[in-house]
């Protein structure tokens, strides 16, 4: 059973902090992925990642980051938090094994910035 | 990158009505096209996909048809039952690693 665990499902942070979201996938999965999901906007790429080291800009990346230092984790970071960064945030991973498969989600993490 | 629309953003359908959901994709090399379904507090799954070779896919009560010309595809659900009630996200993926999310609809399913 494939299992995408994110690190809190819960967070408030001050304006200003530097924020670490954690994710751990456990199926050896080369792509991981973070999104931010707001209402009416779906689930839009902030970053992803094919392989350890290497990460790609997804569709908003402003006032984020990413790091990959081993293949079963990916890590966003909010550099200096803001409010327009309160949003639900799910991690997912998938295999490049074959053409296009299945992306498996985490819990997802609500950080609430005040 | 690849730009996925999804309508309507709202449905409301008696139980045991159909439920149609559309998604257009703007990037003709897409060749992977998934839907996820993610209920109140869960994260989204995976239900059906269909791939850019095949016009159409069933699997008991939901199916997705695919029209590459149009650059368009649909989920169908039949006989719809409380559980259905959910969000749905439409995607379209041109590479393993790169998937674009719809913004998702939201069906309801009355008794």
């Amino acid at each position: 059973d494939v299992k995408v665990t994110q690190s809190s499902r819960y967070l408030v942070k001050r304006t200003g902090e530097k924020v670490f979201l954690e994710c751990v996938q456990d199926m050896d999965h080369e792509n991981m992925f973070w999104y931010r999901q707001d209402p009416g906007l779906g689930l839009r790429l902030i970053y992803f990642s094919y392989d350890v080291k290497m990460k790609e800009k997804g569709d908003i990346p402003e006032g984020y980051s990413v790091s990959r230092e081993k293949k079963e984790r990916f890590s966003l970071i909010l550099e200096s938090a803001s409010t327009n960064q309160t949003s639900m945030y799910l991690c997912a991973s998938s295999t490049m094994g074959q053409p296009n498969t299945e992306a498996f989600f985490g819990q997802g993490t609500r950080l609430t910035v005040v | 990158g690849e730009n996925v629309e999804q309508h309507p953003s709202t449905l409301s359908v008696q139980e045991g009505d159909s439920a149609v959901i559309k998604c257009t994709y703007s990037d003709s090399a897409s060749n992977y096209f998934p839907w996820y379904k993610q209920e109140l507090g869960k994260r989204p799954q995976l239900i059906i996909d269909i791939r850019s070779n095949v016009g159409e896919k069933k699997d008991q009560r939901i199916a997705v048809t695919l029209n590459k010309t149009a650059k368009h595809f649909s989920l169908h659900i039949t006989e719809t039952q409380p559980e259905d009630s959910a969000v749905y996200f439409c995607a379209a993926s041109i590479s393993p690693n790169d998937m674009r999310f719809g913004a998702g609809t939201r069906l309801t399913v009355k008794p």
